[in-house]
């Protein structure tokens, strides 16, 4: 059974600093990884999708890599600002076909001002 | 915006009493899923559907049915609601294969 984890829970930094999250999963047999961003009391926005083939995605100030053999992704995002605070989850796409998704509980993140 | 609405957005509810949720696209998008998000849980997704009348459970799938006569409806359905059961509860699509999955704002749920 694939199991998603993601760390740290909670993640607070100063507004402009560079910073990594972490996303690991127990079975490489992945389709696809893929970020997401959650607003307090929203649903989720697709930020990155990593095909399994694929070792990175870049948009703007964020770049997601993937390493299945290792069983890992990072997303990181360059010069943080206040308004990337949010929760940040990571999915493994699993069974081709129905590319059900399995989650990590999230990375909250605060970037201070 | 993908075009995906979820009806009600919250509903109270009391224990045993069943309880539809809706999920509506405006896209003709073959799969859909319902998922539900529990603190301390993440996102579990409950069933899923891959067409009209084509649908699989997943992951927390005992205490929920689910239907779908028509390609933009997938109904979600707790035929006698518990309080195991108060969650928010997300649906999604997906336009391609490998495409991301498109969620809706969510049903906020609370069965007491």
């Amino acid at each position: 059974k694939q199991e998603v984890t993601q760390i740290p829970a909670a993640l607070s930094v100063p507004e402009g600093e560079n910073l990594v999250l972490n996303c690991s999963f127990t079975d490489s047999a992945i389709y696809n990884l893929q970020w997401f961003r959650q607003d307090p009391g929203k649903g989720l926005t697709s930020l990155l999708l990593i095909q399994s083939s694929q070792r990175e995605q870049t948009s703007g100030r964020l770049n997601a890599s993937l390493d299945k053999s290792s069983g890992r992704s990072t997303l990181y995002i360059a010069a943080s600002q206040p308004g990337d605070s949010a929760t940040y989850l990571c999915a493994a796409g699993i069974q081709g076909g129905s590319e059900k998704l399995v989650f990590g509980k999230g990375t909250k993140l605060t970037v201070n001002p | 915006d993908a075009g995906i609405t979820q009806s009600p957005r919250h509903k109270v509810t009391e224990t045993g009493t069943p309880v539809t949720l809706r999920c509506h696209q405006t896209e003709n998008h073959r799969y859909m899923y319902w998922y539900r998000q529990d603190p301390g849980h993440g996102l579990r997704l409950i069933h899923y559907s891959y067409g009209v009348k084509d649908t699989d459970k997943g992951e927390v799938s005992d205490g929920y049915s689910v239907s779908r006569s028509k390609t933009e409806d997938f109904l979600l359905t707790l035929e006698s609601a518990t309080s195991s059961q108060t969650s928010v509860y997300f649906c999604a699509i997906r336009r391609g294969a490998g495409e991301t999955q498109y969620f809706g704002p969510g049903t906020r749920l609370l069965v007491l």
